[in-house]
């Protein structure tokens, strides 16, 4: 069974500080894609890296697919309160039509 | 214009009882899912049609069945509801089957009583 274990679980961080969220397994997946998701909301696609050691930013974001494929890294600079939410992993694998969500990692960014 | 709706939004029901969920998207999608997230927030995919086929089937109790009268709607039927079915219900749509960008509804709340 493919897991995707999600670290921190909890992260609670001042304004202004940087922080980095790790999506980890001992599967490979052939993509991996980080959702944000809200309060009272469903998830929300941030981003999809395909090949390994693929790097993309998206302004305060950065997101690093590893070599192997095994893992990725969510790093947030100068996180901001809006920036407060639910960071979901998911690992989509060859051969089928599914993504396995990560565990959730919950950031609270305080004014 | 909400690309991807869930109604209810919230659902307050007895244990044994038997409920509906619906789901509609207005993005002309082929692909459309049921995801379970639990209350420590884990998202599980449940089942996912293609063009109105089943093409995911996961590890759920029978008394979960999926109906999709079109490629634009997606419905969830619970039978005999239980305790532990209590969860949000994601309904979600994407261009087609290969793992492609999903949009997410906003989910329907269950609480089995």
């Amino acid at each position: 069974t493919q897991l995707l274990e999600q670290s921190p679980q909890f992260l609670s961080i001042q304004e202004g500080e940087n922080l980095t969220v790790y999506c980890n397994s001992s599967s490979v997946f052939s993509s991996l894609q980080w959702y944000r998701q809200e309060p009272g909301e469903g998830p929300v696609l941030l981003v999809t890296v395909v090949t390994g050691g693929e790097v993309k930013k998206l302004k305060r974001l950065t997101f690093q697919f590893g070599d192997a494929r095994k893992d990725s890294s969510l790093h947030i600079t100068a996180a901001q309160p809006g920036d407060t939410g639910l960071y979901l992993c998911a690992g989509g694998g060859a051969g089928t039509y599914k993504y396995i969500f990560g565990t959730g990692t919950r950031l609270k960014v305080l004014a | 214009d909400t690309a991807v709706s869930q109604t209810p939004k919230y659902l307050v029901t007895q244990m044994g009882n038997d409920k509906s969920i619906k789901c509609e998207q207005n993005l002309g999608h082929d692909t459309m899912y049921w995801y379970k997230q639990d209350s420590k927030k884990f998202l599980k995919i449940m089942f996912s049609y293609n063009n109105k086929e089943l093409i995911i089937n996961e590890t759920v109790p029978n008394r979960f069945s999926p109906k999709s009268p079109d490629k634009a709607h997606l419905n969830l039927h619970i039978n005999s509801l239980e305790l532990g079915d209590s969860a949000v219900y994601f309904c979600a749509s994407s261009q087609g089957p290969l793992r492609e960008t999903q949009y997410f509804g906003p989910g329907t709340r269950l609480l089995v009583l």
